[in-house]
């Protein structure tokens, strides 16, 4: 069974980072990108990136390009996403997430998600 | 690149089918058959209901199904039943590696 299971709920002053985790088990860590996924609250998904575990390649959302980092660490079989420069907007949870894969094809759909991580920012 | 544009809202009884529509550009709905549609229940991640415009995953009751024409996708839920009242989220590929996702739609059961 695949499953993504993330860190928990953080609160953090603007102008800081955060750096949510995302661990993964039931499957080969390093065959399928990881993306991130965050949702404000009562508002939409908004997709900020992926990355890929066994060769650290990354894309970024235009949105978040330049304040947002995924990496990896492929002996825990866990992905990060480090944010800075919060700010309010920021406020939001985030979600890990795997692309869905048919006979080794993966495509830009999501399934599993993680549980999601609140990140809270405020002064 | 802007969210793709879903009506905030849409209602039905038990037993009937309501349509929630998807509208994007030619840049993302209308150019790949990369459409997907979540259902995300209070409190919970979303959960992936129909992948390539119209498929279903595996555990996916056929009641939900999906299409598009042109620029327009669409996710039609038959039968409604009380357990599909959620929030609805399409989503499009959109090139260069980027995926947009709608504002969601809150279905309501009556």
């Amino acid at each position: 069974q695949v499953l993504l299971v993330q860190s928990g709920a953080e609160v953090k002053k603007p102008g800081a980072s955060v750096k949510v985790s995302c661990k993964a088990s039931g499957y080969t860590f390093t065959s399928d990108d990881i993306n991130w996924v965050r949702q404000a609250t009562g508002q939409g998904l908004e997709w900020m990136g992926w990355m890929n575990p066994n060769s650290g390649n990354t894309g970024y959302a235009q949105k978040f390009q330049g304040r947002v980092t995924m990496t990896r660490n492929t002996s825990i079989s866990t992905a990060y996403m480090e944010l800075s420069s919060l700010r309010s907007e920021d406020t939001a949870v985030y979600y890990c997430a795997r692309p869905f894969c048919i006979n080794a094809v993966c495509y830009p759909y999501f399934d599993p998600w993680g549980q999601g991580t609140l990140v809270t920012v405020s002064s | 690149q802007s969210a793709l544009t879903q009506p905030p809202s849409a209602s039905g009884s038990p037993g009937q089918s309501v349509t929630i529509s998807c509208t994007g550009t030619s840049s993302d709905v209308g150019g790949y058959n990369y459409v997907s549609w979540y259902q995300q229940r209070p409190g919970k991640a979303p959960k992936l209901v129909i992948y390539e415009v119209s498929k279903w995953p595996s555990g996916v009751p056929d009641r939900f199904s999906g299409s598009k024409s042109g620029n327009t996708a669409s996710l039609t839920v038959s039968g409604l039943q009380a357990e599909d009242e959620a929030d609805y989220y399409c989503s499009s590929y959109a090139g260069s590696n980027n995926v947009l996702f709608g504002g969601g739609t809150k279905l309501t059961v009556l």
